[in-house]
């Protein structure tokens, strides 16, 4: 079974525009984290937003913010004022339990186009 | 701050040659290094994991023989790929973690292009 899934391929946001990125997860731990890491057609992953499976406030990143759903599983992406060089690769991805390894596990991705 | 480097950012090789791919964490100690593999299109592939100073461990089916992997301090780890085929050509990308934070800081990843 997918542990991360993204069912959104490619999405397309008018400039100025807010925009939601779709991320559902499955675990059984209880513990757990979630990120959103930007990939621009240059290729280097950029730390957006984290969210902790015990905290009690979805995480705000300056334009980013996580919507955190966890009776549901999901931890969306919002993207508010989306700006030309938002166009990129969004990826979601979890860590799992308390494992000093501290694997990712990455969904496989969201393209999004800025429209002018 | 929490700046990863990797060189070279890309690589042409000849079938057969070995190719060795460096990571580095400027500004900070990793505890831990992580080594990724994305084909064109699709998601990273964790490879192996590297604790400094102990051997790789490795993800199934990623070869040890063929991805070897050191990571003799704690601002470094490399990846050699050995005897690389057409097939091994990929965009690699490392992460380094430190104890006490939760996020991966990645490279800016290495394209391997092997003739």
């Amino acid at each position: 079974a997918q542990k991360i899934t993204q069912t959104q391929p490619g999405m397309f946001v008018q400039e100025k525009e807010a925009v939601t990125l779709d991320c559902t997860y499955d675990t059984s731990d209880p513990s757990y984290g979630l990120f959103w890491y930007k990939q621009p057609s240059s290729g280097e992953m950029i730390f957006l937003i984290y969210q902790g499976s015990y905290d009690q406030q979805n995480a705000t990143e300056g334009r980013y913010s996580l919507n955190f759903q966890k009776a549901r599983k999901s931890a969306n992406l919002v993207i508010s004022a989306s700006q030309l060089g938002d166009s990129a690769m969004y990826f979601c991805a979890m860590r799992e339990g308390e494992d000093s390894s501290y694997k990712l596990i990455f969904g496989s991705g969201t393209r999004l186009l800025v429209r002018p | 701050g929490a700046v990863v480097s990797q060189h070279p950012s890309r690589v042409i090789c000849k079938s057969g040659t070995s190719v060795k791919i460096e990571c580095r964490s400027l500004d900070f100690q990793a505890t831990t290094m992580f080594w990724y593999r994305q084909f064109p299109k699709q998601s990273l592939m964790l490879m192996a994991t590297s604790n400094e100073g102990s051997k790789a461990t490795y993800e199934q089916g990623v070869e040890k023989d063929k991805f070897l992997i050191n990571h003799a301090s704690l601002t470094l780890s490399t990846l050699t790929v050995t005897s690389a085929h057409p097939e091994d050509s990929s965009f690699y990308i490392c992460s380094a973690h430190w104890s006490g934070t939760d996020t991966q800081y990645f490279g800016p990843g290495t394209r391997l292009t092997v003739l």
